[in-house]
């Protein structure tokens, strides 16, 4: 069975501070990972990942992902409480859009 | 370009009445994913549509959920005779269907039955 999961499940922090989520999957017919922001919302889209090694930054995020050993990480550096939000990791797989989800990483900065 | 439309944004239900959410995507978009989200869980895939067929709908309830995208007008996602346990937040994504393209998401739905 397809899975995503994500680590650790919470974080909490203080501003400034550099977080690292985890996402770990193992789907059949891998096409790319996805990470978003949601904050009592809808999900927003942050990085979609398809090759191996190659970083993907925007701002203070950055993102990795490693086919090789099914992986993905994102970075967060001198966290800001905006950056306060469930982080979802997504997996497409398959022949086209359907995603699957871990249960996300809820980070708190604190002032 | 509005992003993707879904109503109603609250949706209370009493046990026993029909749920009925919907999805207007983004234009240009023809592929409609709907997910289902417990709370405190992450989001669940339950059916993938394009304009008036139904590609996948393998995580959807066999019983009292049904899914349509017609021609013209939204996608809906309906659910019969309501359950407390069908509470959930229901969001509805689109994308233009081209490989290597992100799906976008709307609000979602909150159905609270009670």
């Amino acid at each position: 069975e397809d899975k995503v999961v994500q680590s650790p499940l919470s974080l909490v922090v203080h501003e400034g501070d550099t977080v690292t989520l985890n996402c770990s999957y193992e789907v059949t017919n891998f096409r790319s990972l996805l990470w978003y922001k949601q904050e009592k919302k809808a999900p927003t889209f942050l990085f979609m990942l398809t090759s191996s090694g190659i970083e993907k930054k925007s701002g203070r995020l950055s993102s990795i992902l490693d086919k090789k050993e099914l992986f993905s990480i994102l970075n967060i550096t001198a966290t800001q409480t905006g950056d306060s939000a469930v982080y979802l990791c997504a997996v497409g797989a398959g022949g086209y859009n359907k995603l699957i989800f871990g249960a996300g990483t809820r980070l708190a900065v604190h002032p | 370009n509005a992003g993707v439309m879904q109503n109603p944004r609250h949706l209370v239900r009493r046990r026993g009445q029909e749920a009925r959410l919907r999805c207007s995507p983004m234009k240009g978009h023809s592929h409609v994913y709907w997910y289902r989200q417990l709370p405190e869980e992450g989001l669940k895939f339950m059916v993938y549509l394009q304009k008036e067929n139904i590609i996948d709908e393998s995580g959807m309830p066999k019983e009292r959920f049904s899914a349509e995208f017609p021609k013209e007008g939204p996608s809906i996602l309906r659910i019969q005779q309501v359950v407390r346990g069908d509470s959930a937040a229901y969001f509805c994504a689109s994308s233009p269907g081209l490989e290597g393209t992100e799906a976008f998401f709307g609000q979602g739905t909150r159905l609270t039955v009670v």
